[in-house]
């Protein structure tokens, strides 16, 4: 494999729904990201994994949003009640170790998730 | 806190001529600085960092970018404008655990 996949890429769903979103990083790569790019705007982050461990959560922007990464590898972002204003393209990046001063993060292509 | 300020929301260039991408940083402590690119539908690439060794930065594809303590900028140029360069652009500034980025800029490049 070579860069960081996602996957659906693209999901429609209506008001008040649940979806997932998942992410598959570079192999070995033990530090995994989400990000979410409103319209117009650049990427903010959500939350960020080392290993299996969400090591921090501070940017999910409400308890609708949850995110797991059970065996360390893939991970899927959850949203429960989605609203219209979560539509937006979540991106999800990965490093080798998690250290965001000095590591380059990759990106994968995202997911562009609307909300009817 | 760490943030980027992007001063440009679009830049247009001719084909051939000179980029600028301007990029202002407020950090409290040494920063680490990013460009990153976005093509339509593609995932973001990172083009060049800045991590305190070297102030002048090249990257891939002819960019480059000089970080400058002094005026807190972190611009970054390319010499001659290619039509395959026409995409948005990102600068960005560490910020553990994750990253800031700015609200990009909009690069046209006119035949």
């Amino acid at each position: 494999g070579a860069g960081v996949s996602q996957t659906p890429s693209n999901k429609v769903t209506e008001k008040g729904k649940y979806v997932e979103l998942r992410c598959d990083p570079i192999s070995g790569h033990t530090a995994l990201y989400w990000y979410r790019q409103s319209l117009g705007q650049g990427p903010e982050f959500l939350i960020y994994f080392q290993g299996t461990g969400a090591a921090d959560d501070s940017g999910l922007p409400n308890d609708r949003f949850f995110a797991v990464r059970p065996e360390g590898s893939v991970s899927t972002l959850k949203i429960q009640r989605t609203e219209r204003g979560d539509s937006a393209v979540y991106l999800c990046a990965s490093s080798l170790t998690g250290r965001p001063t000095q590591e380059t993060q990759y990106f994968g292509p995202g997911t562009r998730l609307l909300v009817l | 806190a760490q943030s980027v300020t992007q001063l440009d929301s679009h830049v247009s260039v001719s084909e051939g001529t000179p980029v600028l991408l301007r990029c202002n940083y407020s950090s409290s402590y040494s920063p680490s600085l990013f460009w990153y690119v976005q093509h339509p539908n593609k995932g973001l690439q990172l083009l060049l960092k800045y991590t305190s060794a070297a102030t002048l930065v090249k990257g891939i594809n002819g960019f480059e970018a000089e970080f400058k303590k002094s005026e807190t900028s972190f611009h970054l140029t390319k010499p001659s404008a290619h039509m395959s360069d026409a995409a948005e652009y990102f600068c960005v500034v560490s910020d553990p655990p994750g990253m800031r980025f700015g609200a990009g800029t909009r690069l046209t490049v006119k035949p």
